[in-house]
């Protein structure tokens, strides 16, 4: 079975600047996803980012980029110039590829704040 | 294109009884997901179900059971609702369920008194 590990329950930002949110997964699988998502008081999850674990460049969306260390099994979150909007929950989820049909395994979450 | 929709968004349910909860998807798409959220527990997968057929369960008691029709809507039904239940109830839709992106709607918060 797939494990993710978040180990910061939450962090705290100035606007404008940098944050790296971590997330280690633990998989037997060679073939797999990894995904960020956002989830803003609202509950509305959002997704950040998506990463093919075949694909060695990093996956990057306008502010948001990760930093995916396969052989460590690390996949963190960078977000740079950080902005009032992003404060939310932010999850790291692990999708196998195969028979793990629609099945995303979630970490427990790191809630972010970003203060002005 | 419309996003993921989820009816209703709130309910309030006494002890043994059951719900049925409604997600529609994003046009187009063919799987639908389904996930239990609590501060406990955290993100919990229920089910996931791609052309009616439901191709992955998670660890739920039967009384957790979902279907889904021709036109990709889906539903999740909890019968004899437990106090554990109360949660916030989320679906996802996306491409065909092999890694493409899943989208979430607004989620259904169920309550049990």
């Amino acid at each position: 079975a797939q494990t993710v590990t978040q180990s910061q329950p939450e962090m705290s930002v100035q606007e404008a600047e940098t944050v790296t949110l971590s997330c280690t997964y633990d998989t037997s699988e060679n073939n797999y996803y990894l995904f960020w998502y956002k989830q803003p008081p609202s509950r509305q999850m959002i997704l950040v980012i998506r990463q093919e674990a075949y694909k060695q460049q990093n996956a990057t969306e306008n502010r948001f980029s990760v930093n995916f260390q396969k052989a460590a099994k690390s996949f963190s979150l960078k977000i740079s110039d950080s902005q009032l909007g992003d404060t939310a929950m932010y999850f790291c989820a692990f999708m196998g590829r195969g028979t793990s049909y629609g099945k995303l395994t979630f970490g427990q979450g790191t809630i972010l704040t970003v203060h002005p | 294109k419309a996003g993921v929709t989820q009816t209703p968004r709130y309910l309030i349910k006494t002890r043994g009884q059951q719900v049925t909860l409604s997600c529609s998807p994003i046009s187009g798409h063919r799987s639908v997901s389904w996930y239990q959220q609590t501060p406990g527990q955290g993100l919990q997968f229920l089910f996931e179900y791609f052309s009616e057929t439901q191709r992955n369960k998670g660890n739920f008691p039967g009384r957790f059971s979902g279907r889904q029709f021709s036109n990709s809507r889906s539903e999740m039904n909890v019968s004899t609702l437990e106090l554990g239940d109360s949660a916030l109830y989320l679906c996802a839709s996306s491409l065909d369920g092999s890694g493409y992106e899943q989208y979430f709607g607004p989620g259904t918060r169920l309550t049990v008194t």
